[in-house]
């Protein structure tokens, strides 16, 4: 167990819907990173939260947004859904700063089927 | 998109043999980190290596880093059926700023027969 926990664990939604996955991190970690991962593909980087700012982004468009609270607890929120948004959602905590690199602890993830 | 390949995209050996993956990558990285994902489930760290490292062990896994061919290899000693998972490799590249994230590559699909 590495002390993420993600929510939920199964969701169905219909394309055009909006999506808000959550996220709570590691006690002590001030980073949380969100990962796509498609059937049979390594995760995908979709965006990475450090004390409560957006801190890089990967190619994906802007209807893919995220939030940290204070706890450094994180929400992934995805609007107008399409089919190719199914997937297994990841996310990671980390300890972050100016030059770290560390290694990542993952959450079980949340799988999003789209109909 | 992804960082790289990983070689064998499956592996199916007995238990007590040795698995061997390997990982290849594109860019200049920081460090490389190999991770493991039982049943499409989130994944378990399993170790890191800097850039200025070749060799590292932890118990019965032993990684190798080659800069410049951008390769690097997993091995697993003495394999259990409990090491039926995927194994991923992940970079990490060398920039400026706090951004930590990870590269993935393809995965290698290990599978330990009883």
């Amino acid at each position: 167990e590495t002390g993420v926990t993600q929510s939920p664990t199964h969701l169905i939604k219909t394309r055009g819907q909006q999506v808000t996955l959550r996220c709570s991190s590691q006690s002590g970690h001030n980073t949380v990173s969100w990962y796509q991962q498609a059937l049979g593909q390594g995760p995908q980087f979709i965006f990475q939260y450090y004390r409560e700012e957006e801190n890089g982004r990967g190619n994906f468009p802007p209807r893919f947004s995220g939030l940290q609270f204070p706890n450094y607890s994180s929400e992934l929120n995805v609007n107008a859904l399409e089919l190719d948004d199914s997937a297994l959602y990841l996310c990671a905590s980390s300890l972050g700063g100016v030059l770290s690199r560390n290694e990542q602890f993952f959450g079980p993830g949340t799988r999003l089927t789209v109909l | 998109s992804q960082q790289g390949e990983e070689d064998p995209q499956a592996l199916s050996i007995q238990e007590g043999e040795n698995a061997t993956m390997n990982c290849s990558y594109k860019t200049s990285i920081n460090n490389l980190q190999w991770y493991r994902q039982n049943s499409g489930r989130g994944l378990v760290h399993l170790i890191l290596i800097r850039s200025n490292e070749r060799e590292k062990h932890s118990g019965r896994l032993r990684v190798t880093l080659d800069t410049s061919k951008k390769s690097s290899s997993l091995l697993i000693t003495a394999s259990r059926a409990a090491d039926t998972a995927s194994y991923f490799c992940a970079t990490v590249q060398p920039y400026g700023g706090a951004t930590n994230k990870l590269i993935f590559g393809t995965g290698t699909l290990l599978a330990v027969q009883p």
